[in-house]
């Protein structure tokens, strides 16, 4: 069955400390793969996507994520962390599945950066 | 406004009564998801839309739960007969595709108390 795994739940770093995210995915065929993000109070945002290509691709805020094919994983990185970061992260898978695409969330990370 | 809107942003009813949930995508937008976001889930499928084809209805909870997309446009999900299990935050979003690339916009949500 296809599935995506976040197993991050909760994570709290100080400013400027480095954030790597997990995301595993479970999906045959070809994916394409998400970053939402949700802050507080707001919508959930696109953060970033791969469709093909280069496998590392760069988001808004500085956030990037690379596709690692073999890992079948989806990590999302930031080398420093505001506190503007704190907010809940989804990653999302999208193929084709029975003639429709259909996405597959993961159940989120709560990130909180302290001040 | 250019995003996905929906109403009402806020809705409380009470067990057993019916309620509508409007979606209003981003015009041009062929495809059109409803997800149901309950706390510390992930996004849940319900139903999605893709021109004029007949939607994918595999999401959907119970037959309870039912969605029409009219002239490929707005939408609306009814859940009749609540239950107080069916208290979350309804998102849509809707897509344009693209060559098989195509990227989720998401609504502010609908957030559904049922007493």
């Amino acid at each position: 069955a296809q599935s995506v795994s976040q197993h991050n739940h909760h994570v709290i770093l100080s400013e400027a400390a480095s954030l790597e995210l997990g995301c595993n995915y479970s999906y045959g065929g070809t994916v394409n793969l998400f970053w939402y993000v949700q802050y507080p109070g707001q919508h959930l945002q696109l953060l970033l996507k791969y469709f093909s290509g280069d496998p590392l691709v760069k988001g808004i805020k500085g956030f990037e994520a690379e596709f690692i094919k073999s890992k079948f994983s989806f990590n999302l990185r930031k080398p420093s962390v505001q506190w503007s970061d704190t907010a809940e992260y989804f990653c999302a898978v999208n193929g084709r599945d029975s003639g429709t695409y259909k996405y597959i969330f993961g159940t989120g990370t709560r990130l909180k950066v302290l001040a | 406004g250019a995003g996905v809107s929906q109403s009402p942003s806020n809705k409380v009813t009470e067990k057993g009564k019916d309620v509508e949930l409007r979606c209003d995508p981003i015009s041009g937008h062929t495809a059109l998801y409803w997800y149901r976001q309950s706390l510390g889930q992930g996004l849940e499928f319900l139903i999605y839309f893709q021109g004029n084809s007949a939607p994918d209805k595999s999401g959907l909870p119970s037959d309870r739960f039912s969605a029409e997309r009219t002239g490929g446009s707005v939408s609306t999900l009814t859940i009749q007969r609540t239950q107080q299990e069916d208290s979350a935050v309804y998102l849509c979003a809707s897509s344009e595709r693209l060559a098989g690339q195509e990227t989720q916009y998401f609504g502010p949500g609908t957030r559904l108390l049922v007493l």
